[in-house]
Formats: C-alpha cells, structure tokens, sequence
C-alpha cells in the first residue's frame, strides 16, 4: 500500500522560470493539500484539493495555483518564480476535507530558485 | 503567514531524560496537533488531540489540548538516541493548518 508519492525529489529554477510539481495520494484518499517549508521553518497551507476543486487557501499570491485529476492526484504550479520560493514542498492527502481526518505527508521536493 | 509560538527552539538532553515542550497561539483550534520530522522526510503525526483539556498517550509521548483551545503541550518520557529530529506543533480549523518553528530535540546517549 504505497504512501504519498512526490515528484521530482529535487528541482532547480532560475528566477521568472515556472515550475510544476506533482503528487500522488495515499491509495483510497480523495483530498490533497500543499505545504510550502521554508529551510528552519514549520509548514505553511498553500491549498487544497477536493473534488477537483480547490477548496481553501492560505495566504499565498496567485503565482501559485494548483489541479487536481480524476484519479485525485494532484500539480502544484509556481509561476515567475523568485528567489523567496526555494523550499521543501510537501504534499498530504487525506480521505475526506474534515479537520478531524488525519494528513499524511509524502517527503517533498526541494525547489532551489538561483 | 501566522505561525504558533513553539519553545524551546532547541534542546539537548541526554539518554533517559524527559523532555517537555509546548506550543501556544492567539488564535483557537478545533485540533491540535504534534509531529516529528526527519531530515528528508515529510511530517509525521505523532498524536491528535481533538477537545479542549483532552490528555492523550502514545506510548512514551503525552500531550495535552490546552483548555482555551489556544495551547498544547508534548512531553516525552525516558528519551532514547532515535527520539532525535524536529518537532512540530500544529493547529487545525477546517482545511487550514498552522504549525510552529519547530523543537530540534538532540539526545546524547
């Protein structure tokens, strides 16, 4: 039963470039949120995803944007990117949006912006 | 974005000692949340706590859900050398959820 699966493990960027990122969900979960972690820091809400919608967001500038797919995989796209964006991305899914349904984590990307 | 207030920011501790940290907020949580991350890793979730006061275990790990909704704690008991990584509280409301700088936690055998 394979966890949450990130890819790639590790991007370089240069500034103004866009990225995209990609996540697939634990086997049997529907709902996907994305995770900016800066170096030193704890993990800030970009978005989530349910039912191909985008369903809440934190505090992040239109740059970034997402999609989820029908078999609930989900991108993660950062447009114009800039120096302050390189940072470890994780992703989590869940079954279901409820506050109370546990997330579980896949082990990130690393984005470097140079 | 907001973040909670974790402490310490680190700590060094040898073989066998407890450890305690905590986690505070201006805003309330519905859940309150603690989870350990090694280097190379995503979070993992070490204990939920779901209502204001509730005190919940996992084996050695204890954690409370302070009773303003706007606090929680983590204590672990006996540590051992793979108790080390980061330790992240977490608050959740609905699909938003904060977590803290994290608690660096060195055990020295």
């Amino acid at each position: 039963d394979a966890g949450v699966t990130q890819s790639p493990t590790h991007l370089i960027k240069t500034r103004g470039q866009q990225v995209t990122l990609r996540c697939s969900p634990k086997s049997g979960h529907d709902t996907v949120s994305w995770y900016q972690q800066a170096l030193g820091q704890g993990p800030q809400f970009i978005f989530q995803y349910y039912e191909e919608e985008e369903r809440q967001r934190g505090n992040f500038p239109d740059r970034f944007s997402g999609h989820q797919f029908p078999n609930y995989s989900s991108e993660l796209n950062v447009n114009a990117l800039l120096l302050g964006d390189s940072a470890l991305y994780l992703c989590a899914s869940s079954l279901g949006i409820s506050s109370y349904n546990e997330q579980f984590f896949g082990p990130g990307t690393r984005l470097t912006v140079l | 974005g907001q973040q909670l207030n974790q402490s310490p920011q680190s700590m060094f501790i040898q073989e066998g000692e407890d450890v305690s940290m905590n986690c505070t907020s201006s805003s309330i949580f519905n859940t309150w949340l603690w989870y350990k991350q090694d280097p190379g890793e995503g979070p993992v979730l070490l204990i939920a706590l779901y209502k204001a006061g509730e005190l919940t275990s996992n084996g050695r790990l204890t954690a409370q859900f302070g009773i303003t909704r706007k606090d929680s704690f983590l204590n672990i008991s006996a540590s051992i050398p793979s108790d080390v990584g980061i330790y992240f509280c977490a608050g959740r409301i609905s699909s938003d959820m904060r977590f803290g700088a994290g608690t660096r936690l060195t055990v020295k055998p």
